[in-house]
């Protein structure tokens, strides 16, 4: 069976400060994996994915992920962030044929000025 | 349509009641996916469709869940007699086929008394 694991519920970091978002997951099977990012009063949004190739992925602002095999794991860094950057966000796997996917939990980041 | 839209966006609904959700996929979208989200959770896959055609329901919890998608366009989520357990945020997701990204709805919130 699958499962995503997000440890951290909330997350509070002041504007400019690196953050990491851990993500860990269990599959007996080669997964994809992906973020994304829920901001106040929208819908869930692909913020980057992990499908082959380069085990570090990155989104347009500024976000990047890394894809670890051995430590199950798919943090989300970015190295200075901004009171935008104010969301939840969701890990999550899918198998290869992309039918179903499973969510972690959601980890809320809060970015003070 | 310019995204995915759902229906009502707040569903409050006594205990026993049927209530009937919807989901109106971007227009050019083949699959089409519905979550159930509880408090502080992330995302649980409930079923999705190919065009009409209902390959997975897997996660639907029980026999008083049912999902439509009569014309391969919009979609319906039909809850009979609800409990309160059934209280929790549905999320509507479509996509141009299996293999690619999901883009999801607002949301509707429904809470059962």
């Amino acid at each position: 069976a699958q499962s995503v694991t997000q440890l951290d519920s909330q997350v509070p970091v002041f504007e400019e400060a690196p953050v990491e978002l851990r993500c860990n997951y269990s599959s007996s099977v080669s997964v994809y994996l992906f973020w994304y990012v829920q901001y106040p009063n929208q819908g869930l949004q692909l913020l980057l994915k992990y499908l082959s190739g380069s085990t570090l992925v990155e989104s347009i602002n500024g976000f990047e992920a890394e894809f670890n095999k051995s430590q199950t794991s798919f943090h989300l860094r970015k190295p200075s962030v901004h009171i935008s950057d104010t969301a939840e966000y969701f890990c999550a796997v899918s198998l290869y044929n992309f039918n179903k996917f499973y969510f972690g939990s959601g980890t809320k980041l809060n970015v003070k000025p | 349509g310019a995204g995915v839209s759902q229906s009502p966006r707040y569903k409050v609904t006594k205990r026993g009641q049927d209530v009937t959700l919807r989901c109106d996929p971007i227009s050019s979208h083949a699959t089409l996916y519905w979550y159930q989200q509880a408090l502080g959770q992330g995302p649980e896959f409930l079923t999705y469709f190919n065009y009409e055609a209902q390959p997975d329901k897997s996660g639907l919890p029980s026999d008083r869940f049912s999902a439509e998608r009569p014309e391969g366009s919009i979609s319906t989520l039909t809850i009979q007699r609800t409990e309160q357990r059934d209280s929790a945020m549905y999320r509507c997701a479509s996509s141009v086929d299996t293999y690619n990204e999901q883009f999801f709805g607002p949301g509707t919130r429904l809470t059962v008394l």
